[in-house]
Formats: C-alpha cells, sequence, structure tokens
C-alpha cells in the first residue's frame, strides 16, 4: 500500500495560486488519491479526489501525473482563511491493512496578508 | 457541520482512570473510523468499524477499546489512562466498507479533547 510525503510546511501571500506536491511512490492501479483541509482543533474535510489526470471542483484543483507517483493539490487565489493543514492520502485497504489511512502529519500551509 | 456528533466536547480526568468516547455517524453511512491526534505524532488511525464489524485496525493500544453498537454510534473505550493519552479524538463516518474506496468520503466529527491530570 502507498505511503505517502509531503512538505512539513509553507507559505504563500492572499491572492496567489498554492500548489502543493505529495509523492506516492508505490501507488497501486486502483488507488485513488485524495486531499483533505484541516484547521486548528476540527475535524479534517474533504477537498478533492482524483485517479488520474486533472480533476477540479469549486475549491481545489488536483494534478496527476501519467506515472501517478505524485499529485499536486492547487489552491488557487488563497486567502488567509486557507491557513490550515492539508493531508495527501492514497489507497485502500484489504485484509487487515490500514496504510490508506495514515493521515501523517500533513502540509501546513500559512497564507500571509 | 459534517452530521457526525460526538460526546463530550471536552473531558478532563487523572490518570488511571478509565474513560469513553462515543461517535454518532452520519445516518446514511455504516462505516465509523477513530483517530488520535496529538501535537507531536498527526493524525493516527486507530480502528474501523463498518456495520458493527471490526475491520481494520492500526496504532491503537491494548488499553483502548472500540464497538459499534447496531444503531450504528460507535464508542471508543480508554482504560489506564496515562499522560500521554491527552489529544484530541476523531471519528469519521462513510458509507462504503473499505476505507478508501473510488467514492468513499470520510466525513469527520468536531473531535474530544481529553486532557489526562
Amino acid at each position: 500500500l502507498a505511503k505517502t510525503t509531503q512538505p512539513i510546511s509553507m507559505d504563500s501571500y492572499e491572492g496567489q495560486e498554492v500548489n502543493i506536491t505529495c509523492s506516492h511512490n508505490n501507488i497501486a492501479t486502483n488507488d485513488y488519491i485524495t486531499w483533505y483541509q484541516q484547521f486548528p482543533s476540527q475535524g479534517p474535510r474533504f477537498i478533492i479526489q482524483g485517479y488520474k489526470t486533472k480533476v477540479t471542483n469549486e475549491v481545489a484543483s488536483l494534478f496527476i501525473p501519467a506515472d501517478r507517483k505524485s499529485s499536486t493539490l492547487s489552491l488557487p487565489r488563497v486567502s488567509l482563511s486557507d491557513t490550515a493543514v492539508y493531508y495527501c492520502l492514497v489507497g485502500r485497504y484489504s485484509g487487515g491493512g490500514a496504510d490508506g489511512l495514515t493521515f501523517g502529519k500533513g502540509t501546513h500551509l500559512i497564507i500571509q496578508p | 457541520d459534517s452530521g457526525v456528533t460526538q460526546t463530550p466536547k471536552h473531558l478532563i480526568t487523572a490518570t488511571g482512570q478509565r474513560v469513553t468516547l462515543r461517535c454518532s455517524p452520519r445516518s446514511e453511512d455504516l462505516s465509523v473510523y477513530w483517530y488520535q491526534q496529538s501535537l507531536d505524532q498527526g493524525l493516527q488511525f486507530l480502528i474501523h468499524y463498518y456495520n458493527g464489524e471490526e475491520r481494520a485496525k492500526g496504532n491503537i493500544l491494548e488499553r483502548f477499546s472500540a464497538q459499534q453498537f447496531p444503531d450504528l454510534h460507535s464508542e471508543l473505550n480508554l482504560s489506564s489512562l496515562e499522560l500521554g493519552d491527552s489529544a484530541l479524538y476523531f471519528c469519521a463516518s462513510s458509507v462504503e466498507s473499505g476505507g478508501l474506496s473510488s467514492t468513499d468520503t470520510q466525513y469527520f466529527g468536531p473531535g474530544t479533547r481529553l486532557t489526562v491530570l
């Protein structure tokens, strides 16, 4: 099952586009890629999910290259309220394993005025 | 509001004690997941139940146990509490049984903040 690697922290300014990349070299054929957002003292919230190429919703875009060994969450024109921790999850599980539920420490995104 | 409820919101207790945290999933969800989040460990998966049956275990201590009842609410029991058990405990629910399947999304509750003194 895939493990993910994300930057520990990033910062940017209001109005900028922010891209957070997640590496998942061992992604399996059936694995989907899911991103969550978490504000302090709140539970994570689903942002976007994809399998390949590009997915876009009202909040973000998710870019996945052909080899699927990485993915990039893109947040357009960020605001101060986008300051949060972002988690990349990959995979599903079968049997007793649960690697696909490993949130880890995520990427701390700080947006400055 | 995710539709997932957790009680209590805050809990302060002493070392050696036992506590029970409760989670009610969204009405349409059969799966309940429990997570522990401490400052230094990030969000750690503990255990997953689907329709009353245990589906997977993560980093759950032997002092901890959980169950999912016929009405699908779940309880996480923490016993012989230690200072290091102080953390935020989240539950999440989803429709499907297999964790991160193609359409599965987890909906998280607001969490229970446990402080062990």
